[in-house]
């Protein structure tokens, strides 16, 4: 079946800190992948996805994030947080009209 | 705006008591999903429609039913609600394939007392 792993569950960063989410996903065929943001008390949005072209998508809010094939990988960035990304992270993975999230990630950014 | 409306925002039924969640939708979108999330987990698929086929998970209790009359609107009914069914429901759309990615509604918060 489908799995979509994010491994760090909680993340605390101090403001301007670099930022990086893993992402890894199992299945070995043609996916559509996603990260989605939810900030405290609202509902998912999505940040930036990918299906085809280049690797390396840019989102809002100045995230990207990679795709490499190779390692099954979709990893998050960002540069430079900021206390307004205080939020859940959760990467998905499109497969045939069903959507598999991962267990998300907390950020939580100290001005 | 187009746009996945849920109603109402907040919900609190009694424990057995059936209660049914609404989804409606302004974006004409082939594929209609309900979620469940529970306190941070991540959300989890409990049914969708593709236009009018219904698709189950497998792991979804039967105690989780859904209508879709048309394309515009979907419900969730939870025919005994249990207290580990409280929870936030989310509905989301799609286009078919999902290439687009999600838009999802504000939720239902369920309270089971």
């Amino acid at each position: 079946a489908q799995s979509v792993s994010q491994h760090n569950h909680h993340v605390i960063l101090s403001e301007a800190a670099s930022l990086e989410l893993g992402c890894n996903y199992s299945y070995g065929g043609t996916v559509n992948l996603f990260w989605y943001v939810q900030y405290p008390g609202q509902h998912l949005q999505l940040l930036l996805k990918y299906f085809s072209g280049d690797p390396l998508v840019k989102g809002i809010k100045g995230f990207e994030a990679e795709f490499i094939k190779s390692k099954f990988s979709f990893n998050l960035r960002k540069p430079s947080v900021q206390w307004s990304d205080t939020a859940e992270y959760f990467c998905a993975v499109n497969n045939f009209n069903k959507f598999y999230f991962g267990s998300g990630t907390k950020l939580n950014v100290k001005p | 705006d187009a746009m996945v409306i849920q109603n109402p925002r907040y919900q609190v039924t009694q424990f057995g008591k059936p209660v049914t969640l609404s989804c409606s939708q302004t974006l004409n979108h082939n594929v209609m999903y309900w979620y469940q999330q529970k306190s941070s987990q991540a959300p989890k698929l409990l049914f969708h429609y593709y236009d009018k086929d219904f698709n189950n998970e497998a792991d979804t209790p039967d105690n989780f039913q859904s209508r879709r009359p048309n394309t515009s609107f979907c419900f969730l009914d939870i025919r005994s609600p249990g207290l580990g069914d409280a929870a936030m429901y989310l509905c989301a759309t799609s286009m078919r394939q999902g290439r687009t990615g999600y838009t999802f509604g504000s939720g239902t918060r369920l309270t089971v007392v």
